[in-house]
């Protein structure tokens, strides 16, 4: 059972214009979400977080924004630039227990490719 | 660099042997959790520890087992390999606040021939 999902698998943008990236979850019991950029041969770099009972989170060009209700969330990136050619990944942190006791789970993954 | 560091970067090896895959943290960071990610997939979590203790479990197969040492080392221990075992394993590593935001190596490709 796929609890979060990353319906685009490729998104090709030009230099200067707004990349939108989307993240579907199911699980309304998530506490915190987060994006990771991934190069090739490299792991996944931390982008940005969002809380739960938050519904927008701004670092630089990269704002995260939250509908709850629609469960969905997405990564704008304003301006692109080549250089964020990169694997998105959306993942979603689940804990139970102490509160170092958790998951990430992770969605599949969006090619995202920026053209000069 | 995220200051995870995994050994080996890339593994070949033949079905129904044995490999172990090393990860050491970043520097004072508690917490170990181990990834599978396979072709085209998204990563899967497997086992996290803290401090030496195991803590929470993913899909991880019987065949696979964890352990963190007390320098917080950890090893990946992948037995009775089989094809379908090729994949990238990733370590990341977070400190003592909690687990949401973890930092990656650079991952162990695995190739099962």
């Amino acid at each position: 059972d796929q609890q979060v999902k990353q319906n685009s698998p490729s998104l090709s943008v030009q230099e200067g214009r707004i990349s939108i990236l989307n993240c579907d979850y199911t699980n309304s019991m998530f506490d915190y979400f987060l994006w990771y950029k991934k190069y090739p041969a490299e792991g996944p770099t931390f982008l940005i977080s969002i809380s739960s009972i938050k519904d927008k989170n701004e670092d630089g060009r990269f704002t995260v924004f939250l509908n709850k209700s629609a469960k969905h969330l997405s990564l704008h990136i304003v301006p692109s630039q080549p250089g964020d050619s990169a694997v998105y990944f959306c993942a979603a942190w689940w804990a139970w227990g102490s509160s170092n006791t958790g998951k990430l789970i992770f969605g599949q993954g969006t090619t995202l490719q920026v053209k000069p | 660099d995220s200051g995870v560091t995994q050994t080996p970067k890339h593994l070949i090896t033949a079905t129904g042997q044995r490999v172990t895959l090393r990860c050491s943290p970043r520097s004072g960071d508690l917490s170990v959790y181990w990834y599978q990610q396979s072709l085209d997939q998204g990563l899967q979590f497997l086992i996290q520890y803290y401090n030496g203790e195991e803590r929470a479990k993913g899909n991880i197969l019987e065949r696979f087992s964890a352990q963190q040492f007390p320098d917080l080392h950890s090893e990946l221990n992948l037995s009775s390999l089989e094809l379908g075992d090729s994949a990238l394993y990733f370590c990341a590593s977070s400190g003592s606040g909690g687990g949401v935001i973890q930092y990656f190596g650079a991952g162990t490709r695995l190739s099962v021939l």
